[in-house]
């Protein structure tokens, strides 16, 4: 089955810099790459998503890239602010199955 | 519109006891996913609800666990004979598969066995 990896589990930045989480995947079949942002509380929320027939991603601050022949996606945050601390899961998906990763824990310091 | 919905928010059992978490997906999705998230954890597939078609249970870790959803829309986890390890966050999302596969997650469930 698939296996997604994901790093790193805890990244601390400085508010204004930028943060990149990266995670690979196995299954070459996987076709559709979401990342998810978790509050405390909270269920995971999409925050941007990316499909195998596309090379790049962005939405207004955050991008995601994929490169599907390292089988490896990352999500970039730039200008960081304080309410992005958060922990962020990257998932792999084909035939509407989701694999995660195990999070990552931003924390933005002011 | 509403999102997914779920219920309880906490639960805490006792060892040995059954529980039922309950999950109201978004009106309209057709597909509804369970997942289980212990602490510090990523999300653990569980069970995989399309339409009328046959669930995927191939991510429940045994058989003290089932689901249903009932007329499509509603769906109950059960836990039998609860198990100190049980202890986790049961996540529960929904998707409507048309055009796009993104799933809306509920709050989640904290289910505590004592």
């Amino acid at each position: 089955g698939e296996n997604v990896e994901q790093h790193p589990s805890t990244l601390s930045v400085q508010e204004g810099d930028s943060a990149v989480i990266k995670c690979t995947y196995s299954d070459s079949a996987s076709n559709y790459f979401p990342w998810y942002k978790q509050e405390l509380g909270k269920g995971p929320q999409l925050i941007i998503d990316i499909r195998s027939n596309v090379g790049e991603k962005k939405d207004q601050r955050i991008a995601v890239t994929l490169n599907k022949t390292a089988k490896h996606f990352s999500l970039h945050i730039t200008e960081t602010q304080p309410e992005d601390s958060a922990v962020y899961f990257c998932a792999a998906s084909r035939v509407n199955k989701f694999y995660f990763g195990s999070g990552t824990k931003l924390n933005v310091k002011p | 519109g509403a999102g997914v919905s779920q219920s309880p928010s906490n639960k805490v059992t006792e060892k040995g006891k059954d529980v039922e978490l309950r999950c109201d997906p978004i009106s309209g999705h057709t597909a509804l996913y369970w997942y289980r998230q212990s602490l510090g954890q990523g999300l653990e597939f569980l069970i995989y609800f399309q339409g009328n078609s046959a669930p995927d249970k191939s991510g429940l870790p045994s058989d003290r666990f089932s689901a249903e959803r009932t007329g499509g829309s509603v769906s109950t986890l059960t836990i039998q004979r609860t198990q100190q390890e049980d202890s986790a966050v049961y996540l529960c999302a929904s998707s409507s598969l048309q055009g796009t596969y993104e799933q809306y997650f509920g709050p989640g469930t904290r289910l505590t066995v004592t």
